[in-house]
């Protein structure tokens, strides 16, 4: 596609419920990346991705949140028992391949994001 | 620990007034460091990047930045703001120890009075 989408733009849950969140990476690219962005904050890292191999997940707050990529293609990033602090904005990027290969940098495109809200 | 700091929440400027946003970094080498901005509703989009060599960088939409290294400080100007760069900004830093992880500031967040 012309760029990241990510699905559903906007999603409310309510407290201990699960939720599955979806990246559609640009086609080709080999890295996918989680980040979360608080309210007020910066987005932080959660969980990389090179193809299916999930390289890095030191981000994740919890072991409530999992991500997976099984094609190395889409990814899903899956929150389960929902709580308050789990409310943020949820944003994926994708790069060509990793970002400090030896070729040098390969940008990272952030898709708009998925806003969650925990009642 | 590498970390990035903003120190401005807010500014506000006048349209066709400079603008200056400053970024501070901690890390033991010259990272890659990136300015990115964020309009309601939209992804990141990046401004510009810096991983060596001249000091002054130029980017979309007018924008520039500097790398001081005596400073650690990598701030965002541009000469004349318009009302379309009303939006929050972001400074990060990419590499080293923290390998392909962006690591980004808390965010400056622009106001344009006409």
């Amino acid at each position: 596609g012309a760029g990241v989408s990510q699905s559903p733009r906007y999603k409310v849950a309510k407290r201990g419920q699960d939720v599955a969140l979806r990246c559609d990476p640009i086609s080709g690219h080999v890295s996918l990346f989680w980040y979360q962005q608080a309210l007020g904050q910066g987005p932080e890292f959660l969980t990389y991705f090179q193809n299916e191999a999930q390289l890095d997940k030191s981000g994740l707050p919890s072991d409530r949140f999992f991500a997976e990529r099984p094609e190395g293609s889409v990814s899903t990033l899956k929150i389960q028992r929902t709580q308050q602090e789990d409310s943020a904005v949820y944003l994926c990027a994708s790069s060509l391949t990793s970002p400090t290969g030896t070729s040098g940098y390969n940008e990272q495109f952030f898709g708009p994001g998925t806003r969650l809200t925990v009642l | 620990a590498q970390s990035v700091t903003q120190p401005d929440i807010h500014i506000t400027v006048s349209e066709g007034a400079s603008l200056e946003l400053r970024c501070n970094y901690s890390y033991g080498a010259t990272p890659y460091l990136f300015w990115y901005v964020q309009s309601p509703g939209q992804g990141l989009q990046l401004l510009l990047k810096y991983f060596s060599g001249d000091t002054l960088v130029q980017g979309i939409k007018g924008f520039e930045a500097e790398f001081k290294r005596s400073q650690s400080s990598f701030n965002l100007r541009k000469p004349s703001v318009h009302w379309s760069d009303a939006a929050e900004y972001f400074c990060a830093v990419l590499g080293g120890e923290y390998g392909n992880k962006l690591v980004f500031g808390a965010g400056t967040i622009l106001r344009v009075k006409s």
